[in-house]
């Protein structure tokens, strides 16, 4: 049974740039969330997807965008790359809009 | 009132020690309040979660305590072992509002043998 599978695992990017990071869901859940970890601080919740629709957004600015496609599968984009968004991006899933996450290693973005 | 206070920010224990990681909040709306263990390199990893209804949860060697009128909860760990070296994160969310978790800054935790 495939847990979450997030790609690339790590990723290096200048400021500026655009950057699109993927997760596959665990089997058999349907909703995706994204979060934010910073070094050495707790994971921030960006947003999350249920049914290709973005249900819940957290503080973060209009830069950071998603889609979540039918099979479940999601992308969080990020444009115009800035320093202060190096991080660990976590996808986490869950079955409906609730509680049991799953959370996936996440991808190590690093913008020089 | 959206944050999750946890404390300390790191611990040390001896081999078979009990650490015991605290949480405050303030929105008691939350219902939902999950402890994630986290290595170096990985995602968070659920542990152990308690709803306001009952004041204690043991899974193993793991025991959340909630004390819903002082809005506080901590976790304990018995008989720590090195393999339980890790960061720890309690958490909380409303589960009708769609789950979304606030978490705690985390918990460095060592385990010396």
């Amino acid at each position: 049974d495939a847990g979450v599978t997030q790609s690339p695992t790590h990723l290096i990017k200048t400021r500026g740039q655009q950057v699109t990071l993927r997760c596959s869901p665990k089997s058999g859940h349907d909703t995706v969330s994204w979060y934010q970890q910073a070094l050495g601080q707790g994971p921030q919740f960006i947003f999350q997807y249920y049914e290709e629709e973005e249900r819940q957004r957290g503080n973060f600015p209009d830069r950071f965008s998603g889609h979540q496609f039918p099979n479940y599968s999601s992308e969080l984009n990020v444009n115009a790359l800035l320093l202060g968004d190096s991080a660990l991006y976590l996808c986490a899933s869950s079955l409906g809009l609730g509680d049991g996450y799953t959370f996936g290693s996440g991808t190590r973005l690093t913008v020089v | 009132q959206q944050q999750v206070k946890q404390s300390p920010q790191s611990l040390i224990v001896q081999k078979g020690g009990i650490p015991i990681i605290n949480c405050a909040y303030e929105n008691t709306a939350f219902d939902y309040f999950p402890w994630y263990q986290q290595f170096p390199g990985k995602g968070p990893a659920l542990l152990i979660a308690i709803r306001p209804d009952v004041s204690e949860k043991k899974e193993g060697r793991f025991t959340i305590s909630f004390n819903k009128s002082a809005k506080q909860f901590s976790l304990h760990i018995m008989d720590s072992q090195p393999g339980d070296s890790a960061t720890y994160f309690c958490a909380a969310s409303v589960s009708r509002a769609g789950g979304k978790l606030i978490f705690g800054q985390g918990t460095e935790l060592s385990v010396k043998p």
